[in-house]
């Protein structure tokens, strides 16, 4: 079956555009986690849903970062006014439930570029 | 701060030879932890786990060793295979939580 997507797969932008980020999760998987690896750094935890409750945020890591997740399935991951800093490869995984023992499907990223 | 690390950014093994990648972790509520495979260009693909309530946990030629004491594990790959070569990662979560931590990975290179 189809795994996760994510579009674009590169993105490049000037510093102060806003950006959105989208992610297709697994049919049928209720929690869907967004990541971001920086350059020699490990995977960063953003934010996570699951199925109708409050998504957990305490990853974001500034008010410019937001994320919805329409309809329990797709999500999109929207950075504001962007900075050089938040280059990165932005990664999208879903699982059929949430935290253990159920492992999490990866997409393959959206690499941003803010120049 | 980082709470689990790979303090090795990179492995280069022999074909047929053992890799062993190592991991280590500062939080002892950490009760999951998982290991996975990148290569180039795509997403991380989840390759083994291991519960705290066990040391180990093997799966063909991939064995994963938890040391709770030290709060450390290893995962072995045996033989190596030169398609083995990519990043791994491992991560931990705990208690059944939403978050899981990362380390920065390892580069690994199986020559042929």
């Amino acid at each position: 079956g189809a795994g996760v997507s994510q579009s674009p797969s590169n993105k490049v932008t000037e510093k102060g555009k806003d950006v959105e980020l989208r992610c297709d999760p697994i049919s049928g998987h209720t929690a869907l986690y967004w990541y971001r690896q920086s350059l020699g750094q490990g995977l960063e935890f953003l934010i996570y849903f699951q199925g109708n409750s409050a998504p957990d945020k305490s990853g974001l890591p500034s008010d410019r970062f937001s994320a919805e997740r329409t309809g329990g399935s797709v999500s999109t991951l929207t950075i504001q006014r962007t900075q050089q800093e938040d280059s990165a490869v932005y990664l999208c995984a879903s699982s059929l439930n949430s935290g253990s023992p159920y492992e999490q499907y990866f997409g393959p990223g959206t690499r941003l570029t803010v120049t | 701060d980082q709470q689990v690390k790979q303090n090795s950014p990179s492995l280069s093994v022999q074909e047929g030879r053992i890799s062993i990648l190592n991991c280590d972790y500062t939080n002892s509520m950490f009760d999951y932890f998982l290991w996975y495979k990148k290569y180039p260009a795509e997403g991380p693909t989840f390759l083994i786990s291991i519960s705290s309530i066990k040391d180990k946990n093997e799966d063909g030629r991939f064995t994963v060793f938890l040391n709770k004491s030290a709060k450390h594990l290893s995962l072995h790959i045996v033989p190596s295979q030169p398609g083995d070569s990519a990043v791994y990662f491992c991560a931990a979560s705990e208690g059944g939580g939403n978050q899981f931590y990362f380390g920065t990975g390892t580069s690994l290179t199986v020559i042929p």
